[in-house]
């Protein structure tokens, strides 16, 4: 088990291309969480998922922004006609159970929007 | 919303001195996590915090947590260059393990 892996690592799109992230969790955990974090600032929550379950979504979380976690493993998380404001680090955690002690997080995709 | 705020926002100290970052939160904590970030890559676990008073140490980095002024400290012993980096304080928000937070503190080491 090498921890939370995402893929890809880094992402460089014009603007208004659709663009797909995905996170493999650390297997078994139930839990996958998605952050975005931008230069200067921490990571930003963006939505939940409890095994296949998506129970939270942040208000950050536009219309054109999905996440989906088909099998509760796997996740990806979609961005359609991307803006250049979309340009962030999307960072992927999971844990097994509750406690924010828990979390692993990835290394993240960084997402340039041109 | 619970906001967290840290300071200094960034720190340049010559190796082997001491140091101290602090996180002051809006609201009341009830549970401050540090996370150490090395440049475009994702974070680290260091420590939890929980009660007040509470105080935890791991190698060379010290954390406490002062409930009543809403406010975490990390201390750093004898600064080395493996300590470089972004250090993210985050508060519990109590659903569902989500975390807020602050923008972080860039520390340089100095050979």
């Amino acid at each position: 088990d090498t921890g939370v892996s995402q893929d890809p690592r880094h992402k460089i799109t014009k603007r208004g291309q659709n663009v797909t992230f995905r996170c493999d969790p650390i297997s078994e955990h139930n839990r996958l969480y998605w952050y975005r974090q931008t230069l200067g600032q921490g990571p930003e929550f963006l939505t939940y998922f409890q095994n296949e379950a998506q129970l939270e979504k942040s208000r950050l979380l536009s219309d054109r922004f999905s996440a989906e976690r088909p099998k509760g493993s796997f996740s990806t998380l979609e961005i359609q006609r991307t803006e250049q404001g979309d340009s962030a680090m999307y960072l992927c955690a999971s844990s097994w159970g509750a406690g924010a002690e828990k979390l692993f997080f990835g290394s993240g995709t960084q997402l340039s929007v041109l | 919303s619970q906001e967290l705020e840290q300071s200094p926002q960034s720190l340049i100290v010559q190796e082997g001195k001491n140091l101290t970052i602090n996180c002051t939160s809006s609201k009341t904590l009830y549970g401050l996590y540090w996370y150490k970030q090395k440049y475009g890559e994702g974070l680290i676990f260091l420590m939890m915090l929980q009660k007040g008073g509470e105080e935890k140490s791991h190698e060379k980095i010290t954390a406490k947590l002062d409930e009543k002024k809403q406010q975490s400290s990390l201390h750093i012993t004898a600064s080395q260059p493996s300590h470089a980096g972004i250090y993210l304080c985050g508060a519990d928000t109590g659903a569902n393990s989500k975390l807020t937070f602050g923008k972080g503190i860039t520390l340089s080491v100095r050979p």
